[in-house]
């Protein structure tokens, strides 16, 4: 069974600083994806950013980027030039891959960061 | 492009009771997966349908059973409420053919047991 650990119950950064939310998470497979999924007071669940284990390079999506370590099982978000709607709560989730490439399989989430952008 | 879409907002109910929570995946997905998340905590999978049939589950009791319709749409159904079944139920809905395995969450139904 895949477990996903989030150390950090509550963060805070002012605005426009930068920001690194950690995750760690244990898995015996080998083929996998990480989310990491932003989830505002409105809660409605909102993806931010994916990775597959089988790509080297980290993802990025704007100001969003995650540093993947793959074999200290560490996947961390960086929120660069922090903005007041980064308010949230932010989970990180696993996925098991299929053979051949994608995935339908469950989502396993972390218990989440409650990241606090300052003015 | 509508998105995942969920019936009721709110619910309120009590020990003992029944309830059905209702959703409708987003334009073009065929799977529909259903979370429960206890206030603090990150979400649970409870089960996945596809193709009208449960296809994967997780560990919630026989209380939890749910449907999926010829039009890809759900239902979650709990017997037998508990207090510890008060939560916000997600669904979430996917593409099972879909490269990028992405699941898009609904807004949510806030259940509360009485």
């Amino acid at each position: 069974a895949q477990t996903v650990t989030q150390s950090q119950p509550e963060m805070s950064v002012q605005e426009a600083e930068t920001v690194t939310l950690s995750c760690t998470y244990d898995t015996s497979e080998n083929n996998y994806y990480l989310f990491w999924y932003k989830q505002p007071p409105s809660r409605q669940m909102i993806l931010v950013i994916r990775q597959e284990a089988y790509k080297q390079q980290n993802a990025t999506e704007n100001r969003f980027s995650v540093n993947f370590q793959k074999a200290a099982k560490s996947f961390s978000l960086k929120i660069s030039d922090s903005q007041l709607g980064d308010t949230a709560m932010y989970f990180c989730a696993f996925m098991k891959g299929s053979m051949g490439g994608g995935s339908n399989y469950k989502l396993t989430f972390g218990k989440g960061t409650l990241l606090t952008v300052n003015p | 492009d509508a998105g995942v879409t969920q019936s009721p907002t709110h619910l309120i109910k009590t020990r003992g009771q029944q309830v059905t929570l209702r959703c409708s995946p987003k334009s073009g997905h065929d799977t529909v997966s259903w979370y429960q998340q206890a206030l603090g905590q990150g979400p649970q999978f409870i089960f996945q349908y596809y193709e009208e049939e449960e296809r994967q589950r997780g560990n919630f009791p026989d209380r939890f059973s749910g449907h999926q319709f010829p039009n890809y749409s759900s239902e979650l159904n709990v017997n037998a409420l508990l207090l510890g079944d008060s939560a916000l139920y997600l669904c979430a809905s996917s593409l099972v053919s879909g490269r990028a395995p992405e699941q898009f969450f609904g807004p949510g139904t806030r259940l509360t047991v009485l």
